[in-house]
């Protein structure tokens, strides 16, 4: 079955590189996610990997999937205020559509 | 930007007594989802729902929960007899069909007393 972990705390200073972690256990996951939970807000989609994929770049976000390891990282740069926020990380499953999630990652930037 | 919109955002409630938490999807999904996350735990997922019948559900949702599409816009959560452990933040959210379009809402507080 599905496993998501996930570190749960993050200071950064603004302006700075954040890289969030994420590990996962099922092999057949078939999409990565990254999640943003501002406070008082839903769950925002920030960007997803396909399973196949390494890496994927979308302006100041950068995903890494190491499928070996089963590791997802997300990296911000020039990291700002307003990237303050719970970020979680979540799979799927072939066959299945449903979302697991890690416990998530509380980031705090500091100014 | 379309939005999913949950209501209440915070309801207490007796042990013993039904609540009925109530979501807006976006008009073109076809797709909605409930999912909760227990202060200090992870987001599950309860139960998926398309074409006017569960589409999937977890071990969680058990015969105390059900969901309804009573009327075209609004996509509802009842739990029947709630317990402690049942306090947590609910979260809706819809989809057009694919996974990378899942919209949520800001969630709702459910405490139970």
């Amino acid at each position: 079955g599905e496993d998501v972990e996930q570190s749960l705390f993050l200071s950064v200073r603004e302006g700075d590189s954040s890289v969030i972690n994420c590990t996962y256990t099922d092999s057949s996951s078939t999409y990565l996610y990254w999640y943003k939970q501002e406070p008082g807000a839903g769950l925002q989609l920030l960007t997803y990997i396909f399973s196949n994929m390494d890496m994927k770049q979308d302006q100041r976000l950068t995903v890494l999937l190491n499928k070996k390891d089963k590791h997802l990282s997300l990296r911000i740069a020039d990291t700002q205020t307003g990237d303050s926020a719970i970020y979680f990380c979540a799979e799927t499953l072939y066959g299945n559509n449903r979302l697991a999630f890690g416990k998530g990652n509380q980031v705090v930037v500091i100014p | 930007e379309p939005e999913v919109t949950q209501t209440p955002s915070h309801q207490v409630t007796q042990m013993g007594q039904e609540v009925i938490l109530r979501c807006v999807p976006i008009s073109n999904h076809l797709y909605f989802y409930w999912y909760r996350q227990i202060l200090g735990q992870k987001v599950e997922f309860l139960v998926s729902f398309y074409n006017n019948e569960i589409s999937e559900k977890s071990e969680i949702f058990d015969d105390q929960f059900s969901v309804e599409r009573p009327d075209g816009s609004n996509f509802t959560l009842k739990i029947r007899s709630t317990k402690l452990e049942d306090s947590a933040m609910y979260f809706c959210a819809s989809s057009v069909g694919t996974l990378s379009s899942y919209t949520f809402g800001s969630g709702t507080r459910l405490t139970v007393v």
